[in-house]
């Protein structure tokens, strides 16, 4: 049902930059409202990683940046560590569901 | 600091409804819409529902003739019932808060703080 769509996979060397695109539609990211980007660890809860596109919480490196175009958003990872090693979603809004939130269909974030 | 607790049944019978509290502590509850979201086996995360103190609520279509989502405001909680459950409901879910969020020119909603999770499976 996830109307965002993210690559399954995407892998980096130590210290690299990788990035994870977040495609939308004209329902959700293309209308204009905010993505947001969640962290998770296997057997963890998520955690806000980026909100509004590319604010970043209190406690969140600032190796971690969020950008928003059209229909897509982005995040990126520069200086990669391993404790980056996760599964990555975004979320925004879809005026299509009836005041309905939707997540990403989710990237794991390989250290190689 | 606020904290999500959450609780609840963890083992189901195909057709039997799933019930799941989440408690609030150390923080406003009036203020906030707080969100369930379950993620299956293996898989991504997908959003149930929000409610907020008033009981205005918002549900995924693809669950909402199933979903119903409650509030008690004298105790800080919030609950979620799922009907009629299927194998395809076996998931963790986790109760969060989800804003909103004052921003430069209007407000965010986005989930920032979550509950550790509660794993629900339904068996025969």
């Amino acid at each position: 049902q996830s109307m965002l769509t993210q690559p399954p996979s995407v892998s980096g060397a130590p210290g690299q930059r990788i990035t994870i695109s977040c495609t939308g539609s004209s329902s959700n990211t293309g209308a204009g409202y905010d993505v947001h980007w969640y962290q998770q660890v296997p057997g963890t809860a998520p955690k806000l990683l980026i909100y509004g596109n590319n604010n970043r919480p209190s406690g969140v490196p600032d190796r971690f940046s969020g950008s928003k175009s059209a229909t897509s958003a982005s995040l990126a990872i520069t200086g990669l560590q391993a404790e980056d090693e996760a599964d990555y979603y975004c979320q925004s809004y879809d005026s299509s569901l009836s005041g309905s939130r939707v997540f990403g269909t989710g990237t794991k974030v390989t250290v190689l | 600091q606020v904290q999500l607790q959450q609780w609840g049944a963890g083992l189901l019978k195909p057709s039997e409804t799933l019930s799941l509290t989440c408690a609030v502590y150390g923080g406003s509850f009036s203020a906030y819409y707080w969100s369930w979201i379950r993620q299956p086996p293996g898989q991504g995360l997908e959003y149930i529902g929000d409610i907020d103190h008033s009981g205005s609520t918002n549900y995924n279509p693809s669950l909402k003739s199933r979903v119903t989502i409650s509030v008690d405001t004298s105790k800080y909680q919030f609950s979620l019932k799922l009907s009629s459950v299927t194998a395809a409901d076996t998931a963790v879910y986790y109760c969060a808060r989800e804003g909103p969020f004052r921003g430069p020119n209007y407000y965010y909603y986005y989930m920032d703080v979550w509950g550790k999770g509660t794993t629900v499976t339904v068996s025969s």
